[in-house]
C-alpha cells in the first residue's frame, strides 16, 4: 500500500535561514508527489507537483522540491525562510492515473525572528 | 479563494446526532474528495466520488456516507455521532479524472461533538 512519511513532526528555523523538509513515500511505481501548505485557519494550498521530467520542481512562494527515486524522497527546500511561511506542510501522493491521494502526517514550521 | 465552497464553517452537536456537510466544487472539476483530519489521526482520505459515482473509498466508517449530486456538489452525512469525530472535514475537488492532479481545498468544516 502507498504510505508517505514525514519524519519531522515540527521544524523551527530563524527567519533567513535555509529549510528542507523530508518526505519519503512508498509506492510501487513512480508515483505523483505533491506539497501542500496549510496556514492557521485554511485550507491545503498546493506548493508544487512532480509527475514526470526534472527531478528538482520549482514551486510558489520560492520553494523547490527534488525527487530522488533511488531514496524514494521528495524533499522540500527554500533558501530563505519568511516569517510568513510559518505554517503546517504536507507531502502527499497519488498514484498515477488514479484517485485517492495519500497525504503524511505534516511538518509544522515555526520561524524565529 | 479556491473555489471549492464548504458549508456550514462551525458545526457543534451532541453524541448520537446526525449531521451533513456540504462541499460546491470549483467551477468544472468532477472530481469531489472528503478528507478528514484531526489532531491524532492527520489528514485522512474518506471518499472520492466522479461525476455522481464514487470512484475510491478510504477510511470512511459506516455511519458515515457521501453522494455526488447531478449539479456536481456533494454531501457527507455523519450518523451516530461520537467524541472522536470532532475534526475538520475538508472537501476538495479536481479536474480530470485519470489524472492525478492539483487538489483544490475548500476551508472545511469544523464539527465538535459534546
Amino acid at each position: 500500500a502507498q504510505s508517505v512519511t514525514q519524519p519531522d513532526i515540527h521544524i523551527t528555523v530563524s527567519e533567513g535561514a535555509s529549510l528542507e523538509l523530508r518526505c519519503n513515500y512508498s509506492y510501487g511505481a513512480t508515483p505523483y508527489l505533491f506539497w501542500y501548505v496549510q496556514s492557521p485557519g485554511q485550507g491545503l494550498q498546493l506548493l508544487l507537483k512532480y509527475f514526470s521530467g526534472d527531478t528538482l520542481v520549482q514551486g510558489i512562494k520560492g520553494f523547490e522540491a527534488e525527487f530522488k527515486r533511488s531514496q524514494s524522497s521528495f524533499n522540500l527546500r527554500k533558501p530563505s525562510v519568511h516569517w510568513s511561511d510559518a505554517a503546517e506542510y504536507f507531502c502527499a501522493v497519488a498514484p498515477s492515473g488514479g484517485f485517492k491521494t495519500i497525504f503524511g502526517a505534516g511538518t509544522r514550521l515555526f520561524v524565529k525572528a | 479563494d479556491s473555489g471549492v465552497t464548504q458549508t456550514p464553517k462551525h458545526l457543534i452537536t451532541a453524541t448520537g446526532q446526525r449531521v451533513t456537510l456540504r462541499c460546491s466544487p470549483r467551477s468544472g472539476d468532477l472530481s469531489v474528495y472528503w478528507y478528514q483530519q484531526s489532531l491524532d489521526q492527520g489528514l485522512q482520505f474518506l471518499i472520492q466520488y466522479y461525476n455522481g459515482e464514487e470512484r475510491a473509498k478510504g477510511n470512511i466508517l459506516e455511519r458515515f456516507s457521501a453522494q455526488q449530486f447531478p449539479d456536481l456538489h456533494s454531501e457527507l452525512n455523519l450518523s451516530s455521532l461520537e467524541l472522536g469525530d470532532s475534526a475538520l472535514y475538508f472537501c476538495a475537488s479536481s479536474g480530470k479524472e485519470g489524472e492525478a492532479g492539483e487538489l483544490f481545498f475548500g476551508e472545511g468544516s469544523r464539527l465538535t461533538v459534546l
